[in-house]
This record gives C-alpha cells, sequence and structure tokens, in this order.
C-alpha cells in the first residue's frame, strides 16, 4: 500500500542529545515537508524540500536540520539547539502541482517526542 | 505571513444536525484553500480542497464555500454522524511559483457529534 511511514512513533530524548526522526513515502512524491505541532496551534512548517538533494527552511527551522538524500526518504534531526523539542512531528509529502491548480498533502501518522 | 483563526472552542453537535465550522484569515488571499480531517495522536488526512475561483465545493456529506471577499471559508458536516468527531483544520496556499505546496494551518476546530 502507498503512503508515508514515520518512525518511532514515540521518542523520548535527553537534554542535550541529538535525534532523527525518520520519513519514508513510496507515493513517488516530489515535494516532503515537516510540521511541528503543539497543543492549541496550528501545523508550524519546519522544513521542505521540492527535489532531491534540495531542501528550504520554514517558519521554525531554528534548531532543526534535515537531508535529502533521496526522493523516498527526508529524515529530520532535532539537534541540541532546539530549546523546546517536545512536540508532535509530522511527515507530510506532495505530487508536483502549481500554484492556482493546488494540490493535497498525505501524512504520515507522527512521531510524538518528550524530552526527559 | 497569514493569520487564519479557526473557532478555537469545541462545536458540540447533536447526530443528524449540520456542523458548520468556519475559517477566516488575513493578508493576501490564497489561490486555493484545504480542509483536514485529524483524530487524535494521528495525522491530518485530506478532505476537501477549493480553489479561488470556485464559491463551492461538495463531497458526500462535505459542503466547503470560499469567499475571497469575506476573506472565508465555511465547512458544512451535513446529517452529522458521531464518526464525524474529530478536529478539522483549514489550510492556506502560501506557496508561489518557486515554492508551490507549501501550506498554512489553523489550529483547528474540534467537532463532537453526540447520539
Amino acid at each position: 500500500d502507498g503512503g508515508i511511514t514515520q518512525s518511532p512513533k514515540y521518542l523520548f530524548r535527553k537534554e542535550g542529545q541529538n535525534v532523527t526522526l525518520s520519513c519514508e513515502q513510496n507515493l513517488n512524491h516530489d515535494a516532503m515537508y515537516w510540521y511541528r505541532q503543539d497543543p492549541g496551534q496550528g501545523l508550524r512548517l519546519i522544513y521542505y524540500s521540492q527535489i532531491v538533494n534540495d531542501f528550504q527552511k520554514g517558519d521554525i527551522a531554528e534548531g532543526y536540520s534535515v537531508s535529502r538524500e533521496k526522493k523516498e526518504s527526508f529524515p529530520l534531526t532535532v539537534t541540541s539547539a532546539q530549546k523546546n523539542p517536545t512536540a508532535f512531528y509530522l511527515c507530510a509529502s506532495s505530487k508536483r502541482g502549481n500554484r492556482g491548480h493546488g494540490t493535497e498533502a498525505f501524512f504520515g501518522q507522527g512521531t510524538r517526542l518528550t524530552v526527559v | 505571513s497569514q493569520k487564519i483563526e479557526q473557532n478555537s472552542e469545541a462545536l458540540n453537535i447533536q447526530e443528524g444536525k449540520t456542523a458548520t465550522l468556519t475559517c477566516n484569515y488575513t493578508n493576501y488571499s490564497p489561490a486555493y484553500l484545504q480542509w483536514y480531517r485529524q483524530d487524535p495522536g494521528r495525522g491530518p488526512v485530506f478532505l476537501l480542497l477549493i480553489r479561488e475561483n470556485e464559491k463551492e465545493k461538495r463531497k458526500e456529506r462535505l459542503k466547503v464555500t470560499f469567499d475571497t471577499t469575506l476573506k472565508q471559508s465555511l465547512f458544512h458536516i451535513t446529517a452529522s454522524q458521531p464518526a464525524d468527531s474529530a478536529t478539522y483544520l483549514c489550510a492556506l496556499d502560501i506557496g508561489t511559483t518557486d515554492s508551490w505546496g507549501k501550506l498554512q494551518f489553523g489550529a483547528g476546530t474540534q467537532v463532537v457529534v453526540t447520539p
């Protein structure tokens, strides 16, 4: 079945540690995105990538890093520089579209990261 | 950037009635607007997309309207069922020709349908 797989579902991080969240898609989508969701707030864009080996910062990129070495994979690293990393992280992908036509986003099931 | 407002109070509705949710935005008008459903602890699921030149879109018991003059979209669930209970997110296109596909999301409105 086609879809997006995020792992792990739950992740615990000690302060000062870097952790990497996995996101894989088999939908053959060009674009992939990472969002962060906090209670009572909308999803906020961390990074996005429209093509392999290229990615752009979103609204809250500080303390995060990504790579896009393969079309199917877009891992997110939460570094120790991220001061408040406890949140629900969502990965998404979409087909190539153009402004005015739009394209829906397909989301993974999320990773809940907790700092202990 | 866009400011997107969705009613933060939960909408409690009786089964069979119509639920109406509001999404208001400021600044520029997006080329399109989307609605998603999110269940607790899960990723959002796409429901409907409406473009700026479309006034209304329907899908089964769902209806979306888009008023670019009022900068508002309304989302209706007709003949609501308990299974419709979830949080509904509004998302606006904030992309450009070079950064297509970028969306900005509202915080969502929780809908609770009671039998």
